[in-house]
């Protein structure tokens, strides 16, 4: 399944299937990206960054791939399982600025 | 697994009290932030902290204030709380001002 981030903010994937989630950032100026995940009653976890001198980074089941023609980022999930369902965020920061820079989200849920 | 801890988990009180939300941080980080989340939404900085006696307002306008006279505590204060603050509200900290940053699981407030 695939989701446009802020105009899809639901994205309904089977468990099992690649999930991915994209996000638009503004600031071409921006160098460093983040993805969180957030599960409902917690706070934002760190899940896989990637600075602006890369294309693409993997983690666990998990890769982030940065377009910065088009300032576009996605987080890509692999063999999405149930643990996964939460709402994902994308943040950005430009090199000195105070703080990261969050977009709206977009939650995941995981049909078994 | 979590080094950034906050006091109270769930706060329901009624209008005009006093109110303290605690944060604190083991990781000896300087920077320190406090945002604002609406249920499902994006997160919004009210606060952040550079360092000891370094605060400034974030990005969305706040009636809350701050303190940081402890590298590991930043406490946020509602003089009177009124329906409007009703919200959640999570910390964070990070070791650069821009660098990833690590969020405790929110304070969920509740003004009747």
């Amino acid at each position: 399944g695939e989701s446009v981030g802020l105009h899809l903010p639901t994205l309904s994937v089977q468990e099992g299937d690649n999930s991915i989630i994209n996000c638009a950032y503004s600031n071409s100026a921006s160098d460093y990206f983040i993805w969180y995940k957030q599960e409902s009653g917690k706070g934002p976890q760190f899940i896989i960054d990637i600075r602006s001198n890369m294309d693409k980074r993997q983690g666990q089941r998990v890769t982030v791939l940065l377009n910065k023609t088009v300032k576009h980022l996605s987080l890509q999930i692999a063999a999405t399982q149930p643990g996964d369902s939460a709402v994902y965020f994308c943040a950005e920061n430009k090199a000195g600025r105070r703080a990261l820079t969050f977009g709206s989200g977009t939650r995941l849920q995981v049909q078994p | 697994e979590a080094d950034i801890y906050q006091t109270p988990r769930y706060l329901v009180i009624g209008t005009g009290k006093k109110i303290t939300l605690e944060c604190s941080q083991t990781m000896g980080h300087d920077k320190m932030y406090w945002y604002q989340q609406d249920p499902g939404m994006e997160l919004h900085l009210i606060h952040y902290s550079y360092g000891v006696n370094s605060t400034e307002k974030g990005d969305l306008s706040s009636e809350s204030t701050v303190s940081r006279i402890r590298t590991e505590h930043f406490p946020l204060t509602l003089e009177s709380a009124r329906p409007s603050h009703t919200s959640q509200y999570l910390c964070a900290s990070s070791e650069s001002p821009g660098g990833a940053q690590h969020f405790g699981d929110g304070t969920r407030l509740s003004i009747l």
